[in-house]
This record gives structure tokens, C-alpha cells and sequence, in this order.
């Protein structure tokens, strides 16, 4: 079954403990991206890969690290989190048009 | 920054009734108009798409109108059921390079469908 897989779903940690996002797509897609949602604000793009090696920031990549070693894997660390990083995080993947999402990561930093 | 600014923010409708989401960006540097649907727990999923040379397209249940020059675009779902009950998300795809052809996606619109 083509998937995007992201782990841990529900994650709750402390301000400055450092974590990281796992996320795998099994569909050979080049590119991937992770997305923050919040209340009001929709999804808003942290940071995407074009393809291994390749990595850009989105619109809020401020406390957040990727980094795209193969092409099935885009992991998000987030090396000292903070409250205001508490959301659902979402991993996508796509070939050409159509943006295939995993199931969500719900954070929360106390 | 583009923006996609999307209302409403929430919609409560009766089965049956006719469900309305719009939606209006600011530029004119998009050249894909997606619809995505959101249950609770899940990922957003691709609904229906529509590019800039048509004016609308049908899908079961679901249109999309787009009007260019307004530069707004709006989801309409007939026939409400329960069963659509989900937050719903405009977005649109740049064209300029700078931007990767990345997907600005607006604040989304929970609906309720009424049994």
C-alpha cells in the first residue's frame, strides 16, 4: 500500500529536549515536505526536499532541522523545542501534481 | 508572502443542503487550485483540483468554480452528508521558480453536516 509513515503519532516532551520526527514514503517520490498545522493558521510549510542532498526552507523553519540522506526518508529535528512548537506536524510526499500526506504527529513541549 | 485566505472558518449545514467554501489569493503567480479533505486523525487528501483555463469542474458531488479575474475559486458540495464531515483546505500552486512550485494552502474550513 502506498503510504507516507511518520512516528512517533503523539509525542509529549520537555522545552530543550532535543527530538526527532521520523518520516517514510514507500512511493519512490523525489520530493517531500513537512507542514505545521495550527488552529486558524492552516498548514504552513517548515521545510521541503526536491531530492537526496536537497533541502529548503518553507515558510516557518525557524527551530527546525531536516535532512534528506535517501530518498524514502525526511526526518524533522527539532534540537531544543519550545512551547511555541507545540502542534500537529504532517509529512507529505509527491511525484508531480497530487501531495500525499501521512497521518500527523501530534507534539506537545511543556 | 503569497496567501490563500479561505472562508469560512467553520459551516454548519443540514443533510442534503449545499455546502460553500470560498477562497481568494492575492497574485496571480498560481497555476493548480487544489481542494483538500481532513477527517479527524488523518492526513489531508487530494478531493479535486482544478487549473486556471476552465471556469469549473464537477466531480460527483463536488465543484470547483473559479473566477480569474476576481481571483477567487470556491467549493461547493451538494447533497451534504454526514459522511463529509471534515475540514476542508483551499490551496494553490506557484509557478515561479523561486518558489519550487510549492503549495500555499489556506486556513482551512471545519464542517459539520447535520444528520
Amino acid at each position: 500500500e502506498a503510504q507516507v509513515t511518520q512516528n512517533p503519532r503523539y509525542l509529549i516532551t520537555v522545552t530543550g529536549k532535543k527530538l526527532t520526527v521520523t518520516c517514510s514514503q514507500n512511493m519512490n517520490h523525489e520530493y517531500m515536505s513537512w507542514y505545521r498545522q495550527d488552529p486558524g493558521l492552516g498548514l504552513r510549510q517548515i521545510y521541503y526536499s526536491m531530492n537526496v542532498e536537497v533541502t529548503d526552507k518553507g515558510d516557518v523553519p525557524e527551530g527546525y532541522k531536516v535532512s534528506r540522506k535517501e530518498k524514502r526518508n525526511f526526518p524533522l529535528i527539532l534540537e531544543s523545542p519550545s512551547p511555541n512548537q507545540t502542534s500537529l506536524y504532517f509529512c507529505a510526499s509527491k511525484s508531480t501534481g497530487e501531495l500525499f500526506f501521512g497521518e500527523g504527529s501530534r507534539l506537545t513541549v511543556l | 508572502q503569497q496567501q490563500v485566505k479561505q472562508s469560512p472558518q467553520s459551516l454548519i449545514v443540514q443533510k442534503g443542503g449545499i455546502s460553500i467554501i470560498n477562497c481568494a489569493y492575492e497574485n496571480t503567480a498560481f497555476d493548480y487550485f487544489p481542494w483538500y479533505q481532513q477527517f479527524p486523525g488523518k492526513g489531508p487528501a487530494l478531493l479535486i483540483a482544478i487549473r486556471p483555463d476552465v471556469s469549473e469542474k464537477k466531480e460527483g458531488r463536488f465543484t470547483i468554480s473559479f473566477n480569474k479575474s476576481a481571483k477567487q475559486f470556491s467549493l461547493h458540495i451538494m447533497d451534504s452528508q454526514p459522511g463529509d464531515s471534515a475540514t476542508y483546505f483551499c490551496a494553490a500552486r506557484g509557478i515561479s521558480s523561486g518558489s519550487a512550485r510549492q503549495l500555499t494552502f489556506g486556513s482551512g474550513t471545519q464542517l459539520t453536516v447535520l444528520p
